[in-house]
């Protein structure tokens, strides 16, 4: 079965750069989307097709794709961004998984 | 206000059923592909279905294929997912979700959930 491979946490002072990484083999050619979880909460979309960002998302997200790896850029953290985060996406036979999840940590 | 509200949830035995709904409101329902979500509390997220915006296309998790049914009507703006024969592996929080309308299989709203616990 296809699988998403995303580290299980991140830690990061606030102001500084978290980076969130995604790898999979199919992830050259399917898009990735990723989702900010906080605890006792749905999820929320934060990035759409590798790099487009919802509407009402902050710009200090970012997401980007590099051959089977995609990376959800947080710029600038505060503590607000603490949260798991999860990418989703799906091989080339059309199964659709989510990474294992990364749990961010503000410090 | 956009918002989804999920129903239906609740305690079931192995190999009973459940039917989960899952009612939108402030949005064009017949517009958008739907998704159902599940979570393990403290656990990562399972996709488990999707259906077109006329509902002529499903789609559904190996794991649940041939037990799980993905419905809609779009005239009770309500989304359905009919669970049967459950397993103990299947419990957990199910979230339905809306597909964007750029890119439908980025869910941009999410209801808040409804429990399953499937146990004997």
């Amino acid at each position: 079965s296809y699988e998403l491979t995303q580290p299980p946490s991140v830690s990061v002072s606030p102001g500084q750069t978290a980076r969130i990484s995604c790898s999979g083999h199919a992830l050259s050619n399917q898009f990735a989307y990723w989702y900010m979880q906080k605890p006792g909460q749905a999820p929320v979309l934060v990035i759409y097709k590798d790099t487009e960002r919802p509407s009402g998302i902050p710009e200090r997200f970012s997401g980007s794709s590099s051959g089977t790896t995609v990376t959800l850029t947080i710029s600038v953290v505060q503590a607000e961004d603490e949260a798991d985060y999860y990418c989703h996406s799906a091989d080339n036979s059309g199964t659709w998984v989510f990474g294992g999840g990364t749990k961010v940590t503000v410090l | 206000e956009v918002q989804l509200v999920e129903s239906g949830g609740g305690l079931a035995q192995p190999g009973g059923s459940l039917r989960l709904s899952c009612t939108a409101s402030g949005f064009a329902f017949n517009k958008y592909a739907m998704h159902w979500v599940r979570q393990i509390p403290g656990r990562g997220l399972d996709f488990v279905s999707q259906i077109t915006i006329d509902g002529d296309r499903t789609y559904y998790v190996e794991s649940v294929r041939g037990r799980f049914i993905v419905s809609r009507d779009n005239s009770k703006n309500t989304l359905y997912l009919q669970l049967d024969n459950v397993r103990m592996e299947d419990s957990g929080v199910y979230y339905c979700a809306r597909g964007l309308l750029a890119a439908p299989y980025a869910m941009d709203v999410w209801g808040q959930g409804t429990r399953v616990t499937v146990s004997s």
